[in-house]
């Protein structure tokens, strides 16, 4: 039973460009967050997909905006790069957006942007 | 005031010594707690959910006072494998917007030495 995937694995742009991560979710599972994490900072949460549409969002601009297809797997896409979106981006996957039911995390996309 | 703070660490400890670390949440409405463990460049895992009338697995306890708004977990025995870093962890209230999703706090890094 594969895990959380995500690609790519290592990503390096520069500012102004434009960056597409993508997510697939736990086997099972419908509900894919994703979070950006800082160096030295805990995971902060972007947005989250279920059903197709985005349910709820975090404190990030609309530079950072998202897609999740009919299989549940999902993108982050972001626009206009900046120099502080150099970060680790993780996706969670869940069964179900509310709950006590665990998110499992993906090994993340690390993103440097020059 | 941020949301969920943490001990600043790094702890470094011997091996076999008690390590325990704090956690402190803004949102009296917050209805769900954890400690995950991230590894080094690694994703975030769950170590355990945190309840109001403790819990205990093996070598982790995990207290929860709702009323202090605070969230401990005692690592016994400490061995070199526990290095890592911690995250304190609460879901629910509403977090502008972020109700039920996962919140982090900064982590606490651990280093355990033979």
């Amino acid at each position: 039973d594969a895990g959380v995937t995500q690609s790519p694995t290592h990503l390096i742009k520069t500012r102004g460009q434009q960056v597409t991560l993508r997510c697939s979710p736990k086997s099972g599972h419908d509900t894919v967050s994703w979070y950006q994490q800082a160096l030295g900072q805990g995971p902060q949460f972007i947005f989250q997909y279920y059903e197709e549409e985005e349910r709820q969002r975090g404190n990030f601009p609309d530079r950072f905006s998202g897609h999740q297809f009919p299989n549940y797997s999902s993108e982050l896409n972001v626009n206009a790069l900046l120099l502080g979106d150099s970060a680790l981006y993780l996706c969670a996957s869940s069964a179900l957006p509310q709950g006590d039911n665990e998110q499992f995390f993906g090994p993340g996309t690390r993103l440097t942007v020059l | 005031r941020k949301e969920v703070e943490q001990d600043p660490g790094p702890f470094n400890v011997p091996e076999g010594a008690t390590v325990a670390f704090n956690c402190t949440y803004s949102n009296s409405a917050s209805q769900s707690f954890f400690w995950y463990r991230q590894d080094c460049r690694k994703e975030p895992k769950l170590l355990m959910s945190v309840y109001s009338s403790g819990n205990e697995d093996g070598r982790f306890t995990a207290q929860l006072n709702r009323a202090s708004q605070y969230i401990s977990l005692l690592i016994r025995d400490s061995k070199l494998s526990d290095s890592a870093t911690y995250l304190c962890v609460v879901k629910g209230g509403d977090y502008g917007g972020s109700q039920g999703n996962l919140i982090f706090g900064k982590g606490t890094k651990l280093s355990v030495k033979p």
